[in-house]
């Protein structure tokens, strides 16, 4: 079974200030790790996929801006700045056909004061 | 673009009654998707249900059934005789092929509120 962990598992964070989060793929090695957002509304949105260790991406969405960076085969992160929404941020790893299979972490929630 | 469409809020049913719900996709882009439906029960991280990624097969999982209708763009889940351990918020979604699987497109949940 393949295991995700992510911390912090829920954040506080105070308009204008940036955020640091990190996931862990336990047990299992897939290339593919990603990141997915829950908005308020509760739509699940892919964000970034990133394969190898060094891989870098940058993205603006309504309600905060992303840095999400591989570090090593195992762990990814991912920076959330100029947050105006709270939001989940789940991480994945891909298994099966074609990758066809997510696994899910148990997501970081980040609530705006 | 692409994208899911799903029965949309909170679904009630009794227990031991019939449940559907109605998945629809465009995939215009993709063309030819895999198609799921991950389930997410209470105090637990969302998990994979069923998969199906050929048309016309049926995938199946704790009771619960789903065919993939190219046809129709369909998708929907359905369960002969709902329990209330199946409470829970159900997402159809699809993702395309190779080694752009990992993206996954989802319909916005189905809140399933299964009564004793």
């Amino acid at each position: 079974v393949t295991l995700l962990e992510q911390n912090p598992r829920w954040r506080l964070v105070p308009r204008g200030q940036a955020v640091n989060l990190r996931c862990i793929l336990k047990n299992s090695q897939y290339p593919w790790m990603s990141w997915y957002q829950q908005d308020l509304q509760k739509q699940l949105q892919w964000l970034f996929t990133l394969r190898s260790p060094g891989d870098k991406e940058v993205k603006s969405l309504p309600g905060a801006d992303y840095l999400a960076t591989r570090v090593t085969d195992t762990e990814l992160r991912l920076q959330v700045a100029n947050m105006s929404q709270g939001r989940t941020l789940y991480c994945t790893s891909g298994t099966g056909d074609n990758y066809a299979e997510q696994f899910f972490g148990p997501g970081t929630r980040l609530t705006v004061l | 673009g692409d994208s899911v469409t799903q029965t949309e809020g909170q679904v009630t049913v009794s227990e031991s009654k019939s449940l559907i719900i109605n998945c629809t996709y465009s995939a215009t882009s993709i063309g030819y998707p895999n198609l799921f439906w991950y389930v997410r029960y209470p105090g637990e991280g969302l998990q994979l249900l069923l998969k199906v990624i050929t048309a016309g097969q049926k995938g199946s999982s704790r009771g619960f059934e789903a065919t993939y209708n190219k046809e129709a763009t369909s998708f929907h889940l359905q369960k002969a005789s709902v329990q209330e351990s199946d409470s829970a918020v159900y997402y159809c979604a699809l993702s395309d092929r190779g080694t752009n699987a990992y993206k996954v497109i989802f319909g916005k949940g189905t809140h399933l509120h299964v009564l004793p």
